[in-house]
């Protein structure tokens, strides 16, 4: 079965400062890769997908950006955090479409 | 397109009693449907999932959900609830679509956090 791991567990970043964020993917090959995002009380948001290396589509316009350099390989960056960036981040996997998605145990983001 | 709706943010239960949280859907194609747990700090961890056989998926920990396509839900049951089933709970979809970008994208829910009393 397929593992998702992300680190850190935990991040402190002041507001202005870069951000990168790593997933990788073990048990599966060419999966589906997402990072999604979990504010309180509004459930999940899909940021991007990839369905392979160097293609990343973006759900939604904002000041992030996620990279594949390999096939289980996820990046999540930003070049200059704002307050609103602050959340947890979940990465996650799936290898069909009638698959369920695998998650990463998440980044909790604390821009300051 | 497909969309979830999940009927009450926050669900309160004694320990043993029924345990029903309501997920509605609306999906343009024939949906696959998933009930998700999460724990606090920590991902989702799929619960049960609905993929066009049986209409009644039985999940683990005693969960089940029945599918209901003349009402579009997909309702999450526990006969009795135990004190650690407290966690918040996601309903999601994924429409049936080819390859490409619709491909285990998932559509999910607000979340329901059960609070389960002794």
């Amino acid at each position: 079965s397929q593992t998702i791991h992300q680190w850190p567990a935990t991040l402190v970043q002041p507001v202005g400062s870069p951000l990168s964020l790593e997933c990788t993917v073990e048990g599966t090959s060419n999966p589906n890769l997402y990072w999604y995002r979990q504010a309180a009380g509004r459930g999940l948001q899909l940021l991007f997908y990839s369905v392979g290396i160097g293609q990343i589509s973006s759900e939604v316009p904002q000041n992030l950006s996620a990279s594949r350099p390999q096939d289980r390989q996820f990046i999540l960056s930003s070049k200059k955090l704002l307050l609103s960036d602050s959340g947890f981040y979940l990465c996650a996997s799936t290898s069909s479409y009638n698959s369920p998605l695998h998650f990463g145990n998440g980044t909790r983001l604390t821009v300051t | 397109a497909q969309s979830v709706t999940q009927l009450g943010s926050h669900v309160s239960v004694s320990e043993g009693a029924l345990v029903l949280l309501r997920c509605n859907y609306s999906s343009s194609v024939p949906p696959y449907l998933f009930w998700y747990v999460q724990y606090p700090n920590q991902g989702l961890q799929l619960l049960l999932k609905y993929t066009s056989a049986a209409t009644l998926v039985k999940g683990i920990n005693g969960f089940e959900a029945e599918f209901k396509k003349s009402e579009t839900s997909f309702h999450l049951t526990k006969p009795s609830a135990h004190m650690s089933d407290a966690a918040e709970y996601f309903c999601a979809v994924s429409g049936r679509g080819g390859r490409g970008s619709t491909l285990g994208r998932l559509y999910f829910g607000r979340g329901t956090q059960l609070t389960v009393w002794p």
